[in-house]
């Protein structure tokens, strides 16, 4: 089966400082695409940031940054300066075959004043 | 103006009922998913729709019933509700189809829950 792993059901920051959160994935693909979505308390799924894997540049967007390493198939994200609004569940995606998305179990990111 | 829009967003209902989700994007989107997220949070993809045709149907129960009247729209049908048919259902659209990478863009979800 193709699947995609978050090995940290719960991660802490402080308010300012800087978290990774990891994700690891299978593929037998050579392109695909891989993102990141965080569903606050509200539930609502919004995309952060997604990245093309023929790409050899980590996408950025603002403070949330990705560390993808193809080779070893890792796609971990960094969020800088955190912020009280980035407390939520963040889930890893990949998008495999027919357009669907294959998410991790998430890792729920609390965010301490 | 909302991208991908539910309804209800809440839906408490008795065993046995046969219930409907609708669905709606003004994105102009191509292709149209249901997803189902369960009491743990994970996501599960359900089924998928481009321009009206049935392009994924992951095994699900046949309870389940997608309806797609326009590429604008994908309702989901739910026959003979079960208890662990309780969980959130996730609507969204996004542009293209196989391999296109295209941002899925997600609607509110509505909470099922049946008792």
């Amino acid at each position: 089966a193709q699947t995609v792993t978050q090995s940290q059901p719960e991660m802490s920051v402080q308010e300012a400082e800087t978290v990774t959160l990891s994700c690891t994935y299978d593929t037998s693909e050579s392109d695909y695409y891989l993102f990141w979505y965080k569903q606050p308390p509200s539930r609502q799924m919004i995309l952060v940031i997604r990245q093309e894997a023929y790409k050899q540049q980590n996408a950025t967007e603002n403070r949330f940054s990705v560390n993808f390493q193809k080779a070893a198939k890792s796609f971990s994200l960094k969020i800088s300066d955190s912020q009280l609004g980035d407390a939520a569940m963040y889930f890893c995606a990949r998008e495999t075959s027919g357009s669907r998305l294959t998410f991790g179990e998430g890792t729920q990111l609390t965010v301490n004043p | 103006d909302t991208a991908v829009s539910q309804t209800p967003k809440y839906l408490v209902t008795q065993m046995g009922n046969d219930k409907s989700i609708k669905c709606e994007q003004n994105l102009g989107h191509d292709t149209m998913y249901w997803y189902k997220q369960d009491s743990k949070k994970f996501l599960k993809i359900m089924f998928s729709y481009n321009n009206k045709e049935l392009i994924i149907n992951e095994t699900v129960p046949n309870r389940f019933s997608p309806k797609s009247p326009d590429k604008a729209h994908l309702n989901l049908h739910i026959n003979s509700l079960e208890l662990g048919d309780s969980a959130v259902y996730f609507c969204a659209s996004s542009e293209g189809l196989a391999g296109g990478g295209g941002t899925q863009y997600f609607g509110p979800g509505t909470r099922l829950l049946v008792l």
